[in-house]
């Protein structure tokens, strides 16, 4: 069965206190891994697609690496704002669009000032 | 600006009821989804269409029904013959059905049902 593991479930860091959140997926055939934020009470949105093993993408204090097995969201520096819940999801080739996506169940992000 | 509008916030129902539930897109998107979002679990599918007048059932659609009359639009209906109603629900909507094109997000309704 295709499967997304996010780890840690939670993680409180101090303002500037660099880290990394970890997706590992065993989905059978990956067309894409995507990464979302959504705060309290409020959607997701949307923050990188990554597509192949080595694959990176940056925004703000932000990247995104991707390897064979798990996708890595490193936050640099981090500032109270960027507290959240950070979601994967992977995209199967036996799915096809949204129809084969599977998230998983999200890294709840605390930043202390 | 455009986005994904879902209304109301908040809903509450006694069992029994069927309820709908909003969901409008203005970013011209052709596709459209509804999950659903329960503490300690990923997302799930509830129902997803491609195009107007056509829709698929996800992983979970049991207790749902769906309409797409229009491009803009995409209601979900929560049943008395679903168990367990009581949830978060998401609608995104996408401009294609394809792994290139990113999920957007409305901010949800909150069904309680007692």
């Amino acid at each position: 069965e295709d499967q997304v593991t996010q780890s840690p479930e939670a993680l409180r860091l101090q303002e500037g206190e660099s880290s990394s959140l970890n997706c590992s997926y065993t989905v059978s055939g990956l067309r894409g891994l995507f990464w979302y934020r959504q705060d309290p009470g409020k959607g997701p949105e949307f923050l990188f697609t990554l597509y192949s093993a080595g694959e990176e993408k940056e925004k703000e204090r932000l990247k995104a690496t991707l390897t064979k097995k798990e996708s890595f969201l490193h936050i640099t520096a981090p500032k109270p704002e960027d507290s959240a819940t950070y979601l994967c999801a992977a995209d199967m080739y036996s799915g096809g669009g949204a129809d084969g996506l599977t998230f998983g169940k999200g890294t709840h992000l605390i930043i202390q000032p | 600006d455009g986005g994904i509008t879902q209304s109301p916030k908040y809903l509450f129902r006694k069992e029994g009821q069927n309820v709908t539930l909003s969901c409008e897109q203005n970013l011209n998107h052709d596709a459209m989804y509804w999950y659903r979002q329960d503490p300690g679990q990923g997302l799930r599918l509830i129902y997803y269409s491609q195009i107007v007048n056509d829709f698929q059932k996800g992983d979970i659609a049991e207790g749902y029904s769906v309409s797409r009359e229009k491009k803009e639009s995409f209601p979900l209906t929560v049943t008395s013959a679903q168990k367990n109603p009581t949830a978060f629900y998401l609608c995104a909507s996408s401009i294609q059905l394809t792994a290139n094109s990113p999920l957007h997000f409305g901010n949800g309704t909150r069904l309680t049902v007692t």
